[in-house]
């Protein structure tokens, strides 16, 4: 069993239409992170949360620590936010260094 | 925050032969690791590297086919050796921030023929 499971793995959606991506995990953790990929390669952190939520423009990210579950929500979308978001989870007493990532949901925004 | 580059950002090579990455930070960083993205799946870490020590390898990844070098707080160096088509994937430097947070380099695509 996969330590950090998302869903959907791909998601189409319209322009303007709300988003969300799910996030769950089985492991005690420290920070959980949403990361996003673009095709070239590269990735953005988007928010890192230990508890409650956070919002940055169009993003909203939120975290239940007892359900061990979070989401990423994406409102008004737009062909640019097209790319894979990847959920991260740095586990208690893990690695200094290492985040285990989720395989990533693939989001394609039509115009 | 910091900002990471990598050198190469793509190369496709030939089997057999070898590929050294470089990463460089804007700022010295304590801990610097390495992820591999093989094509359709989530990341994987190789190695971590702390300047003045060896790299720490993670299972299933050996220090011969992956040489590590870590010569000051800001840079790094990946060798893929003896490349084969299985090593075609997405090489990433990364570094953790304060606070928990975490940077990533724009990855090296790599494509062994």
């Amino acid at each position: 069993k996969n330590e950090v499971e998302q869903s959907p793995q791909n998601l189409t959606a319209q322009e303007g239409e709300f988003i969300t991506i799910n996030c769950s995990y089985s492991v005690g953790i420290s920070a959980l992170h949403w990361l996003q990929q673009h095709p070239g390669g590269g990735i953005v952190s988007l928010f890192m949360l230990s508890s409650g939520k956070k919002k940055h423009g169009r993003l909203i990210a939120t975290i239940n620590i007892q359900e061990k579950h979070s989401s990423l929500h994406i409102t008004a979308s737009h062909p640019r936010d097209s790319a894979v978001y990847i959920c991260a989870v740095r586990e208690l007493g893990g690695s200094q260094g290492n985040l285990i990532f989720g395989k990533g949901t693939k989001l394609s925004v039509k115009p | 925050s910091a900002v990471i580059s990598q050198k190469p950002s793509r190369d496709i090579c030939q089997r057999g032969t070898s590929l050294t990455i470089q990463c460089q930070v804007d700022s010295q960083v304590t801990m610097m690791f390495w992820y591999r993205q093989q094509p359709g799946q989530s990341l994987t870490l190789i190695a971590t590297a702390n300047q003045g020590s060896e790299a720490t390898y993670e299972s299933g990844f050996v220090i011969d086919k992956f040489p590590i070098s870590r010569p000051n707080l800001t840079f790094s160096t990946l060798t893929v050796s003896n490349m084969s088509p299985e090593d075609s994937s997405i090489y990433l430097c990364s570094v953790k921030g304060g606070w928990e947070t975490q940077y990533f380099g724009p990855g090296t695509r790599l494509l062994v023929l």
